[in-house]
């Protein structure tokens, strides 16, 4: 089945530097890419997703990058804010069926330093 | 729309005490899941549904059991709670050929 490494697991960065996310996946059928957002007591929430034909997905501050080959994804956040200190998961599909369920990494922990 | 709602909360339960935790979605998906969250262990599926009366086994379904008798309730059944069973429980839901999913705000148990 597939599995989905995730680095780091903590991540500090001082406001308005950029903090990279990335994660690798093992089923080359997979070819959907999501990333969720965790605040604390919360449920994760969808924050951008890419499939397998775009190789780069932009959302204002927050980018994903897609390398099939290689078989990595990133998450990309620029211009980082207090806000943005999360838990951060990447996660894997196939296609579409019946029973397609996400395949999540373990998380990043961002800390945004004022 | 109150999206994907989880109750309770908050539990705690003595080892060997059996509970339900609820979900509920008013979006009419018709796929629902459950999932687990311990520290350092990401997101890992116990049980999904892809419709009514249509259930299946993920990653870690032991101690754990589900049914799916409409399409707005996916409820996940603890028939004899266990230590190892204290997580933070998240249901999720997304429609029939669409990838996003939406989770509920979880519930936190503890056993004792």
């Amino acid at each position: 089945g597939e599995n989905v490494e995730q680095h780091p697991s903590t991540l500090s960065v001082q406001e308005g530097d950029s903090a990279v996310i990335k994660c690798t996946y093992s089923d080359s059928a997979s070819n959907y890419f999501p990333w969720y957002k965790q605040e604390l007591g919360k449920g994760p929430q969808l924050i951008i997703d890419i499939r397998s034909n775009v190789g780069e997905k932009k959302d204002q501050r927050i980018a994903v990058t897609l390398n099939k080959t290689a078989k990595h994804f990133s998450l990309h956040i620029t211009e980082t804010q207090p806000e943005d200190s999360a838990v951060y998961f990447c996660a894997a599909s196939r296609p579409l069926s019946g029973n397609t369920p996400l395949v999540f990494g373990k998380g990043t922990r961002l800390s945004v330093i004022a | 729309n109150a999206g994907v709602t989880q109750t309770p909360k908050f539990q705690v339960l003595k080892t060997g005490q059996s509970m339900t935790l609820q979900c509920a979605q008013d979006m009419n998906h018709e796929y629902m899941s459950w999932y687990r969250q311990d520290p350092g262990m990401g997101l890992r599926l116990i049980h999904y549904s892809v419709g009514a009366g249509i259930t299946d086994q993920g990653e870690v379904p032991n101690g754990y059991n589900v049914s799916r008798s409409t399409t707005e309730d996916f409820p996940l059944r603890l028939l004899s709670a266990a230590p190892s069973q204290t997580s933070v429980y998240f249901c999720a839901s997304r429609a029939q050929g669409v990838y996003e999913q939406y989770f509920g705000p979880g519930t936190r148990l503890t056993v004792t």
